[in-house]
């Protein structure tokens, strides 16, 4: 089945700086490549996907990377801001279904 | 348009009594996907339902399992329940086909005890 390795574990930044999540999958079957945000006691919510077929994808601030070939996707968020304070998740879908297959999770920490 | 509802919210369970937990997905996704997470494992798929049909099963003991009804509502039941079985239960819905958002609703946090 699919693997999903996320690093880091934890990232505490300022406010104002640029903060990089990195994900890796083992399934080159993989075609899809959520990323989620969940705040302290709320539910995971979607805050940018891409898919296979897309190198790169952008969305104010936020931006992914995909590169099929290494099989490693990338979060990037650039002016950080105390708000995007929260656990950050990767995943990989890679077949006909919804099944996704979760990062362990990286805590984003913007210090104000 | 009404988000992803679970119900209930909170629970208490002795260790070898089962539970059942319930999902309603947004009008009109009906594939229900179910999953665990825990501090220590982070966010594991437990199984999908599309029409009805277990379309995904992820690596769990048979104690868990689940069902989707005509409506699309779901419910997953763990049986014979352990104290390592204490997590949130998120359940996400999606429109009938891969490769779009997962809805999560807000969770059932169950406690074993």
């Amino acid at each position: 089945g699919e693997n999903v390795e996320q690093h880091p574990s934890t990232l505490s930044v300022q406010e104002g700086d640029s903060a990089v999540i990195k994900c890796t999958y083992s399934d080159s079957a993989s075609n899809y490549f959520p990323w989620y945000k969940q705040e302290l006691g709320k539910r995971p919510q979607l805050i940018i996907d891409i898919r296979s077929n897309v190198g790169e994808k952008k969305d104010q601030r936020i931006a992914v990377t995909l590169n099929k070939t290494a099989k490693h996707f990338s979060l990037h968020i650039t002016e950080t801001q105390p708000e995007d304070s929260a656990v950050y998740f990767c995943a990989a879908q890679y077949n006909a279904g919804n099944m996704l297959t979760f990062g362990g999770g990286t805590r984003l920490m913007v210090k104000p | 348009k009404a988000g992803v509802t679970q119900t209930p919210r909170y629970l208490i369970k002795t260790r070898g009594q089962q539970v059942t937990l319930s999902c309603s997905p947004i009008s009109g996704h009906r594939s229900v996907s179910w999953y665990q997470q825990t501090p220590g494992q982070g966010l594991q798929f437990l199984f999908e339902y599309f029409s009805e049909t277990q379309r995904n099963k992820g690596n769990f003991p048979g104690r868990f399992s689940g069902r989707q009804f005509s409506n699309s509502r779901s419910e997953m039941n763990v049986s014979t329940l352990e104290l390592g079985d204490s997590a949130l239960y998120l359940c996400a819905s999606s429109l009938a086909t891969g490769g779009t958002e997962a809805f999560f609703g807000q969770g059932t946090r169950l406690t074993v005890v």
